[in-house]
């Protein structure tokens, strides 16, 4: 069965520290692949996205990540993190069936310390 | 651009009530999907509509939860009865097609408690 994980439940890093969120899949096939981010009160915004090509995607908010199709990973990375950043992560999966149902990880919280 | 709407933001009711969603998605957006969020938790599809055609709704409960989209736009949730592990965050997305990883839009969601 397809399936998303994200192994690191909370993170904490200090505002201008590196950050990076993992995220691991299982699926037959190389799947479309997005991260989101949801901050308190709010509707998820999409970060990036990887449909193929480029194994370096670059997103919004200076964050980028990479898909290494050797590991079923598209981790999420961040050189230097800001306050503002604080927020859950999650990542997804797009299903390349007929209608490309999209699966989504549980997710990271991420807190910045000032 | 307006983005997708859903009300109420808020609802709170007793158990064995029922509950109604509403959302509009961004205008020209084909498909629209509902999510339930739990706390925790990453969102869990409940429905696609593809205009208002129905492509996946097999994690919806059937016998307590339904879902139209009139005409291949608005759209509204509906739970009835409500159990207390109905209580989430529900959630409206659109895309401009679907297929093909088309990016989906989220609205602010509706919150549930079911007491």
């Amino acid at each position: 069965a397809q399936s998303v994980t994200q192994p690191d439940i909370h993170i904490t890093v200090s505002e201008g520290a590196s950050l990076e969120l993992r995220c691991n899949y299982s699926y037959g096939a190389t799947p479309y692949l997005f991260w989101y981010v949801q901050s308190p009160g709010q509707g998820l915004q999409l970060l990036l996205k990887y449909f193929s090509g480029d194994t370096l995607v670059q997103g919004i908010k200076g964050f980028e990540a990479e898909f290494k199709r050797s590991q079923s990973s598209f981790n999420l990375r961040k050189p230097s993190v800001h306050w503002s950043d604080a927020a859950e992560y999650f990542c997804a999966v797009g299903l390349k069936t007929s209608y490309d149902k999209v699966i989504f990880g549980p997710g990271t919280s991420l807190s910045v310390i000032p | 651009e307006a983005g997708v709407a859903q009300s109420p933001r808020y609802k709170i009711i007793e158990k064995r009530q029922s509950v109604a969603f509403w959302c509009n998605p961004i205008s020209g957006h084909a498909t629209l999907y509902w999510y339930q969020q739990i706390l925790g938790q990453g969102p869990k599809l409940l429905i696609q509509f593809q205009n208002n055609g129905v492509v996946d709704d097999s994690q919806l409960p059937k016998d307590r939860f339904s879902a139209e989209r009139l005409k291949g736009v608005d759209s509204t949730l509906k739970i009835q009865p409500a159990k207390l592990e109905d209580s989430a965050v529900y959630l409206c997305a659109s895309s401009l097609a679907g297929p093909r990883g088309d990016t989906q839009y989220f609205g602010p969601g509706t919150r549930l408690t079911v007491l």
